[in-house]
C-alpha cells in the first residue's frame, strides 16, 4: 500500500510568482485535506475535499490560494502572486470513508519564497 | 471552538526514562483525539487515536495515552525512552472526521 505522495518536495520561488503543488492520496481514500505548517507551529487546516467536492475552506485560504480535485483522485494547490509569508510546509492528508477520522499525511512540500 | 494546548515546547529525558508529553483539549462535544509524530523534514505519522472506545489507548512504538474527561487531558507516555523517539510530537483534536486542530507541538530530546 503506497502512502500519500506530494510533488515537489521542495520549491523555491521568487516573490510574485505562481506555484502549484500536487497531492496523490492513498488509493480509495475519498477525503483529501490540505494543511500549512510554519516553523515552530503545528499544522493549520486550509481546506478539504470529499471526492471532488470542496466542503470546507479556512479563512487562511486567501483569494490567492486555490485548490482543486477535479476527478476525486489527486489534488492541486495553487498559490498565485506568492509572498514571503507563504513560506511554509504544505501538507496533504487523506482518509477513507469508513474511517474518516484517521488522516494519513504525505511528506509535505517545503515552499521558500525569496 | 476546539483547541489543543501542549504544555512544554521542549522536553528532555534520558534514554530509558519515562516519557510524558502533556496535552489538554477544549471541545464542546466528545472529541476524537490524536497524537502524531514528525521527524525532521517529514510528514506526520499517526501514533495513536482516541475515539470513545477505551480510555487508555495503545499506539505504535510503545506509546500510549489516557483520555481523562474530567481533566480534559490526553497525555502521551512511554515507559522507557529510546534514542529513536527524538522527534516533534503533536496532539490534535477533531470532530466527526473533519479537520484536525493541532497543538503547537513538543520537541522531545533523548539524552544518552
Amino acid at each position: 500500500d503506497t502512502g500519500v505522495s506530494q510533488d515537489p518536495r521542495h520549491k523555491i520561488t521568487k516573490r510574485g510568482q505562481n506555484v502549484t503543488f500536487r497531492c496523490d492520496p492513498i488509493s480509495e481514500h475519498n477525503r483529501l485535506y490540505w494543511y500549512r505548517q510554519t516553523l515552530g507551529q503545528g499544522p493549520e487546516f486550509l481546506t478539504y475535499f470529499q471526492n471532488e467536492a470542496q466542503l470546507e475552506k479556512s479563512r487562511l485560504l486567501s483569494d490567492r490560494f486555490s485548490a482543486e480535485r477535479p476527478k476525486g483522485s489527486f489534488s492541486t494547490l495553487e498559490i498565485q502572486r506568492t509572498e514571503q509569508g507563504d513560506s511554509a510546509m504544505y501538507l496533504c492528508a487523506s482518509s477513507f470513508y469508513r474511517d474518516t477520522d484517521t488522516q494519513y499525511f504525505g511528506p509535505g512540500t517545503r515552499l521558500t519564497v525569496l | 471552538a476546539q483547541s489543543v494546548t501542549q504544555l512544554g515546547s521542549h522536553v528532555s529525558v534520558s534514554e530509558g526514562a519515562l516519557v510524558l508529553l502533556r496535552c489538554n483539549y477544549s471541545s464542546s462535544v466528545p472529541p476524537f483525539l490524536f497524537w502524531y509524530v514528525q521527524y525532521p523534514n517529514q510528514g506526520l505519522q499517526l501514533l495513536l487515536k482516541y475515539t470513545s472506545a477505551a480510555t487508555l489507548v495503545k499506539g505504535i512504538n510503545g506509546f500510549e495515552a489516557e483520555f481523562k474527561k474530567s481533566e480534559t487531558s490526553f497525555h502521551l507516555t512511554k515507559p522507557s525512552a529510546h534514542m529513536s523517539d527524538a522527534a516533534e510530537y503533536f496532539c490534535a483534536v477533531s470532530q466527526y472526521g473533519n479537520k484536525l486542530v493541532f497543538g503547537a507541538g513538543t520537541i522531545l530530546r533523548v539524552k544518552s
